[in-house]
Order: C-alpha cells, then sequence, then structure tokens
C-alpha cells in the first residue's frame, strides 16, 4: 500500500522560515508533489520533485530524498496571505494520486 | 482559458437520495479525477477517467459511480446518501495521463446530506 506522513499544524510568525515534512511509504516511486489549499477551496500545485535535490520557485523550495523517503516543502519570508492547509501528495502505478493528510500553517503577525 | 468548472457548488440531500455532481475540465485535458475531502480531512481519491474510459477507482462502495462523456466533462453519481458522504468533492483535471504531473482542480461541490 501507499501512505504519507506529515505534521497536522505548524505555527510560524510573518517573515520567517518555515519547514514542511513529509515521509512516505510507496510501492514503486514516480515522484513527490505539493499542493496548497486556502479555506477548503481548490488544491492548486505549488511543486513537484521526480529526482533528489531541492526545487527552487520563488519563495518556495521543494526538498526529496529517494532514498530517505522523505521530502520537505520549505517557505520564505512566510506572509500572511501563506496561512493555508499544505498537501505531499505522490502518484501511484494505477495512475491515481495519494494524498497526505495535510499540514494546517498559521502564520500569525 | 477556463479552469475546471463544478456545478453544483453546493447540494443538500437527505438520506437515501441520489446526488449527481459535474465537472468540466481544462480544454484539451483528457484525463479528469474525483476525490472526497471530508471537513479538516485530506483528499481521498474517488475515481479516474481518461478518454471515457474508467482507469482506477479508490476503496469506495460501489453506490459511488461516475462517467466520462466524449467532450471529456464528467459526472459522479452517489446512490443511497448516508450521512458520512458529506464532504467537499473535488474534481481536478491533467494534460498528462496518470497524474504524474501537475493536476488542475475546481473549487468544489460542497454536499451535505441531512
Amino acid at each position: 500500500g501507499q501512505s504519507l506522513e506529515q505534521p497536522s499544524e505548524v505555527t510560524a510568525v510573518e517573515g520567517a522560515i518555515v519547514q514542511i515534512n513529509c515521509t512516505y511509504q510507496t510501492s514503486g516511486f514516480y515522484g513527490l508533489s505539493w499542493y496548497q489549499q486556502h479555506d477548503g477551496g481548490a488544491p492548486t500545485f505549488l511543486s513537484y520533485n521526480a529526482l533528489d535535490g531541492l526545487e527552487e520557485t520563488g519563495r518556495f523550495s521543494s526538498f526529496l530524498s529517494r532514498s530517505d523517503s522523505y521530502g520537505y516543502l520549505l517557505l520564505q519570508e512566510l506572509q500572511m496571505k501563506d496561512s493555508a492547509s499544505y498537501f505531499c501528495a505522490v502518484p501511484n502505478q494505477g495512475g491515481k494520486l495519494i494524498f497526505g493528510q495535510g499540514t494546517e500553517l498559521s502564520v500569525k503577525p | 482559458e477556463a479552469g475546471v468548472t463544478q456545478s453544483p457548488t453546493h447540494l443538500i440531500k437527505t438520506r437515501g437520495q441520489q446526488a449527481t455532481l459535474r465537472c468540466s475540465p481544462i480544454s484539451g485535458h483528457t484525463s479528469v479525477y474525483w476525490y472526497q475531502q471530508a471537513l479538516g480531512l485530506g483528499l481521498q481519491f474517488l475515481l479516474w477517467y481518461d478518454e471515457g474510459e474508467e482507469r482506477n477507482r479508490g476503496n469506495f462502495p460501489p453506490r459511488f459511480s461516475g462517467r466520462q462523456f466524449p467532450n471529456y466533462s464528467s459526472e459522479l453519481n452517489v446512490n443511497a446518501l448516508e450521512l458520512e458522504d458529506s464532504a467537499l468533492y473535488l474534481c481536478a483535471s491533467s494534460l498528462t495521463q496518470g497524474a504524474t504531473g501537475e493536476l488542475f482542480f475546481g473549487e468544489g461541490s460542497r454536499l451535505t446530506v441531512l
């Protein structure tokens, strides 16, 4: 089977840096994705790592270590608008994307 | 370019009734995915359609079913509604088959079962 584990909630202050970790167990690995969801709205794609290393997109970066079955999302220069739920996700052999339970990030002033 | 659109945005039903939810993917996308998100929880995979065929389904009972039309739009049907079916139902589409790329989500249909 497949499972993903991520912290249920994280709190940080504006301007800080926060890291959201994700560990996964999969039969076959095709990559790790991250999605952001504000207040039960449409999840939006943030990043996709198929290979080890760090991918940077503006204030957001995503890291993958396939040998450790581990990845993280790094958010820098936190803003109030970054308060949202963040989901890691992995595609499986059957073509479906399996999501973690999500990490609720609260950014405080 | 229009994104993924879903209708209705809200739906209230009573136990035992049937619900039908609709989704229009982004133009050019042939794959459509359905997810269930109960309040405060993660996204649970329901169904994947591509080129009009059901390609995979999640661990949901047969009363959850759907189809994909020739124009790639899709419909999710939930029969014999139960209270625990109350959730946000999200539809997503993708350009690539098999969810290894980016999924584009709609705003969802919130189903309330009384």
